[in-house]
């Protein structure tokens, strides 16, 4: 069956443009996860959903980042008023279940976001 | 302190050599993941462990709770093995990643 897709793959915005990232995970997964890579960086763990809900916003860098899940499906991460540290490669994991639970992740491709 | 250590950070190897990269943790974790990202950037789940030891091809991960330590092990390694690896501990729901083991093996 078919991964986790991301879309769009690349994106360019200017400083200040609002911008959506989207994340489609396997199918019948119900834990989903956003992370953040910045250039030559590790992996931070911005947000997780459990369905459709979202227990731990505690790595969302600002107020300015937002992400929603719906049907217990698709999620997107919405970013208002860009800034130039948030470009980074934003990746969704999918999974049975949460991280707690021992369950493995699969990763997508991910989005690179380039604010100029 | 970071929770979650990687070493070493850049390892190069000749083909054919055996690879360890080490990871150290400080937190409780339920579980700990081996993750590989190549240059194109595509994260891979290589293993996911709670005890003990286990193998895929040449790969070999183990653990020891007591210790709070993990290794990756990689045998005959080849230059398609140049990539780097993550280790990440499942602390409470999510993911708490090291800075990753870049490795380039030559030919």
């Amino acid at each position: 069956g078919a991964g986790v897709s991301q879309s769009p793959s690349n994106k360019v915005t200017e400083k200040g443009k609002d911008v959506e990232l989207r994340c489609d995970p396997i199918s019948g997964h119900t834990a989903l996860y956003w992370y953040r890579q910045s250039l030559g960086q590790g992996l931070e763990f911005l947000i997780y959903f459990q369905g459709n809900s979202a227990p731990d916003k505690s790595g969302l860098p600002s107020d300015r980042f937002s992400a929603e899940r719906t049907g217990g499906s698709v999620s997107t991460l919405t970013i208002q008023r860009t800034q130039q540290e948030d470009s980074a490669v934003y990746l969704c994991a999918s999974s049975v279940g949460l991280a707690g639970g021992a369950y493995e992740q699969y990763f997508g491709p991910g989005t690179r976001l380039t604010v100029t | 302190k970071n929770e979650v250590e990687q070493s070493p950070q850049n390892l190069t190897a000749q083909e054919g050599e055996f690879i360890t990269i080490n990871c150290s943790y400080s937190v409780g974790i339920s579980a700990l993941h081996w993750l590989q990202q190549h240059p194109g950037g595509g994260i891979v789940s290589l293993f996911m462990l709670s005890s003990g030891k286990k193998k895929h091809g040449r790969l070999i991960a183990t653990i020891n709770i007591q210790e709070k330590h993990s290794s990756l092990h990689i045998t005959a390694s080849h230059p398609r093995d140049s990539a780097v690896y993550i280790c990440a501990v499942a602390n409470t729901d999510k993911l708490i990643f090291g800075t990753g083991t870049r490795l380039q093996v030559f030919p």
